[in-house]
């Protein structure tokens, strides 16, 4: 069962352009986590979001967790084309696993 | 500083066979934790294994079992591999919970025929 959604499914943009990929659930998350995966490779590790309202930036990334830690979103600024991957977003509530969103698959054009 | 190391790389099965994947977590981490990777869909969690015991698991059958070892080190078993297992194996080590994020390695891809 995937609690998280996010959206869009697919992203295709060109060198440049900003985008703002979105995470959302009904229900709440100690803390939210965001990968990003190549194919052929395992997911990488991007952010972990823990407070309601937090923001964090990473580069040209910039991620935000939702004040009632249901939703959160990744901004990307100017767009490069090594930004290509499957973004992931993932919370943990109780216990130790991690529910994963299906995914953004976005696609970066020089 | 090694990752997480996954084995095999690739693997073919019949259905009905038993399987058993590898996994040898980041050093320093202590916990190892099992998703499977659907084609066009997110990791889905399996189970967990702390100090050789399984601390949480998944909606998957107990076909799916595992084990830890003294190193750290994990071991996924699936029994009468059905068609629907075909998916990406993925091992995640953390230290403790994982609560600030887990180090996956590459997968182990799995196809069952």
């Amino acid at each position: 069962t995937q609690l998280l959604e996010q959206s869009p499914q697919f992203l295709s943009i060109q060198e440049g352009e900003n985008l703002t990929v979105y995470c959302n659930s009904s229900s709440v998350f100690s803390s939210l986590q965001w990968y990003r995966q190549e194919p052929g490779e395992g997911p990488v590790l991007l952010v972990t979001v823990v407070t309601g309202g937090e923001v964090k930036k990473l580069k040209r990334l910039t991620f935000q967790f939702g004040d009632a830690r249901k939703d959160s979103s990744l901004h990307i600024t100017a767009a490069q084309p090594g930004d290509t991957g499957l973004y992931l977003c993932a919370g943990a509530n109780s216990g130790y696993a991690l529910n994963f969103g299906k995914g953004t698959s976005l696609l970066v054009t020089p | 500083d090694a990752g997480v190391t996954q084995s095999p790389t690739h693997l073919i099965k019949t259905r009905g066979q038993q399987v058993t994947l590898r996994c040898s977590p980041k050093s320093g981490h202590d916990t190892v934790s099992w998703y499977q990777q659907a084609l066009g869909q997110g990791p889905q969690f399996i189970f967990q294994y702390y100090e050789e015991e399984e601390r949480q698991r998944g909606n998957f059958p107990d076909r799916f079992s595992g084990h830890q070892f003294p190193n750290y080190s994990s071991e996924l078993n699936v029994n009468a591999l059905l068609l629907g297992d075909s998916a990406l194996y993925l091992c995640a080590s953390s230290l403790a919970g994982g609560f600030y994020g887990y180090t996956f390695g590459s997968g182990t891809r799995l196809t069952v025929v």
